[in-house]
């Protein structure tokens, strides 16, 4: 079965970077683009954007272009999200999303990112 | 970008009663290529991630209950539970994925009244 698993929760300082996986299986890895969103406390969803795993090129949310870099390991089936000049605000649940299809979308379980001085 | 507009923010239904959230796409998000929206509605219990209950606006995602349904079709797209069961209060979020950005709506509070 499709399953996204996603790396642990990390506390950064302000400033610092971090880097999310997300571990893919149970389907052809470079057959869907992964999407990466996020989840602030109490709040909604919000969309990064997109990584194709058959090219490696990624396409960012304007709000996110410069602070973070999309990657993949095509022989591991991996995903990887990384935001540098962490603040505050960058505090949330990271999620990674397989593209949709006829068979829906599949999640990852999230990663509590907080950053806290 | 397409704004996503839900309602009601709360409901509030006595178990086993029908719920209806609503929302509203500010522009189409039909697919004429295929004739499919592509608007789907994510269930999200606290402290979980969210889980998607239907996608493609009416397809029932594998092993979701069939008191679930969504309808609707190019702007206006409805969620409805028929039956509300206790394991089904939730926040509902629908989303858009004809387009990126990803759009959400900001999500309607389920609960048992």
């Amino acid at each position: 079965q499709v399953q996204l698993v996603q790396s642990g929760a990390e506390v950064k300082k302000p400033g610092a970077s971090v880097k999310v996986s997300c571990k893919t299986s149970g389907y052809s890895f470079t057959g869907y683009f992964i999407h990466w969103l996020r989840q602030a406390p109490g709040q909604g969803l919000e969309w990064m954007g997109w990584i194709n795993p058959n090219s490696g090129g990624a396409h960012l949310a304007q709000k996110f272009q410069g602070r973070v870099t999309m990657t993949i390991a095509t022989t591991i089936s991996t995903a990887y999200m990384e935001l540098r000049s962490l603040t505050s605000d960058d505090t949330a649940v990271y999620y990674c999303a397989r593209d949709w299809d006829v068979d829906g979308s599949f999640w990852g379980q999230g990663t509590l990112v907080t950053v806290s001085s | 970008d397409i704004v996503m507009t839900q309602s009601p923010d709360s409901l509030a239904v006595s178990l086993g009663e029908r719920a209806t959230i609503n929302c509203k796409s500010s522009q189409s998000v039909l697919y004429s290529g295929n004739n499919e929206n592509y608007l789907g509605w994510l269930q999200q219990k606290p402290g979980q991630p969210p889980k998607v209950v239907i996608y493609r606006a009416s397809t029932r995602e594998s092993g979701v209950p069939d008191r679930f349904t969504g309808s609707g079709s190019g702007t206006d797209f409805t969620l409805t539970i028929s039956s509300l069961q206790a394991e089904d209060v939730a926040v509902y979020y629908c989303l858009q994925h004809f387009t990126t950005p990803w759009t959400f709506g900001q999500g309607t509070k389920v609960e048992i009244k």
